[in-house]
């Protein structure tokens, strides 16, 4: 079975730290690039970062750059979503998703959920 | 940053009825990178259309995607319960990877 299983979402307060989880089984992890897309409540999808395959590339976006960092662990094939910095407006369900390279976001997570509320 | 504008905010129709949802980008996207996704209450996204015209694998036949340069089409052909739901567009051509706000087909 092909799978991604998000996980670490939490309450923290703002202006903490949080790292969320995505585990990956059933297909060849380390030739996927992997993005996070996050949902406040009863909003729209939002596009957070994605990091290469390999992990020799990563870009994020505006709204989290400097405080969010994605890392990749080929070899458990786990990636990660280390958060800093968390405030208010980041309240939202988190999502890992697949890219095959330059491919739609075929595979996600169910989610976890991230309330930063003091 | 490619803006994708979703019309219309919300589609009410019946059961069996034809759907046709469109998105508008802010600058051209090459159709190979257009995408749309279906994500009902409580669920995570799901893959329907990539590159604006092919179905994702398991999608049924009555979902069918259209369109090129800014504008973009996902049409339903009958609607069955289990498509009402939002769904949202995607360009994947360009960072950062955007989404539009989604529209929702509701039951009429």
């Amino acid at each position: 079975q092909v799978h991604l299983v998000e996980s670490g979402g939490s309450v923290v307060q703002p202006g903490r730290s949080l790292t969320l989880s995505c585990a990956a089984s059933g297909f060849t992890f380390r030739t996927s690039g992997m993005h996070w897309v996050r949902q406040a409540p009863g909003k729209g999808l939002e596009w957070v970062g994605v990091i290469w395959s390999d992990g020799s590339k990563k870009i994020y976006a505006d709204s989290v750059k400097g405080r969010f960092i994605i890392s990749k662990d080929n070899s458990e094939n786990t990636v990660f979503l280390q958060m800093n910095s968390l405030r208010v407006d980041d309240t939202a369900a988190y999502y890992c998703a697949r890219d095959k390279g330059g491919a739609p976001f075929d595979l996600w997570g169910q989610g976890t959920m991230v309330t930063v509320s003091s | 940053e490619i803006v994708l504008t979703q019309s219309p905010g919300t589609l009410s129709l019946s059961p069996g009825e034809r759907a046709t949802l469109s998105c508008r980008a802010s600058q051209s996207v090459s159709s190979t990178y257009f995408a749309w996704y279906q994500q009902q209450p409580g669920r995570a996204p799901r893959l329907l259309i990539y590159a604006t015209s092919s179905r994702a694998t398991g999608i049924p036949d009555r979902f069918g995607g259209g369109g090129s340069g800014t504008d973009f089409t996902l049409s339903i052909s009958r609607l069955e319960p289990e498509d009402f739901a939002v769904y949202y567009c995607q360009q994947y051509a360009a960072s950062p990877w955007t989404f539009g706000q989604g529209t929702k087909v509701e039951i009429k």
